[in-house]
């Protein structure tokens, strides 16, 4: 069990750039997670998948980020015409989910630091 | 909405306990308690669910009240690495997207 992995570590862009991150869950979680954090807060709640099918996406989230999981296994995120504003660090998490018990813990990986200039 | 942590920060002696306290608004499925250090991800530390279940480390403890709509983080015999600061995440219909709570400092002194 290697946990969740995520690539880059970190990202310094300019303004109006595309970006994408990936983020390869733990192997057998169904469940895959994005969160967007800025200093002093709390992760936010971005999006998330159940196997290949996006769920959620929260209402917070502009037209410009998309999220995929084409095959129920890594995950994508793209933001596109990047903004300062979303300078962040960005989180990925996965569980076994889908029983709401136990299982639903979250593990998270090491995240994506983005930088936009 | 998001939970409110209490306190915001807490300076604690090696040894010392702490508690952390979780509240929401809202009814509570589940809360996830995680700590983070500086430039680190969260680490999962415990789950509790409605109803009583909850799975975590041994050395942490926490309650549920869900009644109350509210969890409490027991630090007992604080450690120098138990430093950094800690999240509770509420789910409200079980369907484990998590909203996170405004975050409480520890920072623990020799």
């Amino acid at each position: 069990d290697t946990g969740v992995s995520q690539d880059p570590r970190h990202k310094i862009t300019k303004r109006g750039q595309n970006v994408t991150f990936r983020c390869d869950p733990i192997s057998e979680h169904n469940r895959l997670y994005w969160y967007r954090q800025t200093l002093g807060q709390g992760p936010e709640f971005l999006t998330y998948f159940q196997n290949e099918a996006q769920l959620e996406k929260s209402r917070l989230l502009s037209d410009r980020f998309s999220a995929e999981r084409p095959k129920g296994s890594f995950s994508t995120l793209e933001i596109q015409r990047t903004e300062q504003g979303d300078s962040a660090m960005y989180l990925c998490a996965s569980s076994l989910g889908g029983l709401a018990d136990l299982q639903d813990t979250q593990y998270f990986g090491p995240g994506t630091r983005l930088t936009v200039l | 909405q998001q939970p409110v942590q209490s306190p915001q920060a807490v300076i604690l002696r090696e040894g010392e306990d702490a508690v952390i306290n979780c509240s929401s608004s809202k009814a509570l499925y589940s809360v996830h308690w995680y700590r983070q250090k500086h430039g680190e991800a969260p680490v999962f530390l415990m789950i509790l669910l409605k109803g009583g279940e909850q799975k975590g480390h041994d050395k942490i403890s926490a309650s549920f009240n869900e009644k109350k709509q509210q969890s409490s983080l027991y630090l007992t015999a604080s450690q120098l690495s138990y430093s950094g600061t800690y999240f509770c995440g509420t789910d409200n219909f079980g369907n484990e997207k998590l909203t996170f709570g405004t975050g409480t400092r520890l920072t623990i002194i020799p």
